[in-house]
């Protein structure tokens, strides 16, 4: 399995406070995803980053930053946390550009804001 | 936009039957995967397929990529318990290689 952690793995927050979701890997891959799962929208991809400190926004970025400082690590922030960011948050990482295919998903972390 | 429509959303069935999952698009994709998901954790690549045409076999498991590279299908025969997931279709867009997901397939087989 690839090395990929997720902290918190379960958080409950309310609305209007910040919140940041870690992603860690030691598989020294390049790439790395913000995804979001929810029922019925499969994942959908919030943000990547293809490299230290260059990030870019998918498909539903509204609301989220990212930053990686470090090639191993990749910070999701929700500045003032909606009850719609209630959802399951996966990161992801590859080799490649966008995995040619193949990334490697960490185990989740669930967010629920009230 | 490119979407990737799954069917069905929904798949309870008993131990042995055959069942499969369809993954249609519009849109041309340079690949398509296959991933499993299992609750509380993240999704598992069991295949790429990247002809058009192309057919390829995981044990139980058979992968379809159509011949316009628009669409898949998934085929599992005498499906087990152990089956029970979120199947996911992911195409890889032609132009610049992003993955865009399906809504997924939950199959429960029953023993």
């Amino acid at each position: 399995d690839a090395g990929i952690t997720q902290s918190p793995r379960h958080k409950v927050t309310e609305t209007g406070t910040p919140v940041t979701l870690r992603c860690h890997q030691t598989e020294n891959h390049r790439y790395m995803y913000w995804y979001r799962q929810d029922p019925g929208h499969g994942l959908r991809l919030i943000h990547y980053s293809y490299g230290v400190k260059d990030t870019d926004k998918g498909e539903v970025s509204d609301g989220y930053s990212v930053s990686r400082s470090k090639t191993e690590d990749f910070l999701l922030t929700l500045e003032s946390a909606t009850s719609s960011q209630t959802s399951v948050y996966f990161c992801a990482i590859s080799k490649d550009r966008w995995g040619q295919g193949t990334q490697y998903f960490g185990p989740g972390t669930r967010l629920t804001v009230l | 936009t490119q979407l990737l429509e799954q069917s069905p959303q929904f798949l309870s069935i008993q131990e042995g039957e055959n069942l499969t999952v369809y993954c249609n698009s519009s849109s041309v994709f340079s690949s398509l995967q296959w991933y499993r998901q299992e609750p509380g954790e993240g999704p598992v690549l069991l295949v790429t397929v990247v002809t058009g045409g192309e057919v390829k076999k995981l044990k139980r498991l058979t992968f379809q990529f159509g011949d316009a590279r628009k669409d898949s299908s998934l085929h599992i025969t005498a499906a087990q318990p152990g089956d029970t997931g979120l199947y996911l279709c992911a195409g890889a867009d032609s132009n610049t290689g992003k993955l865009i997901f399906g809504q997924g397939t939950t199959l429960q087989v029953k023993p």
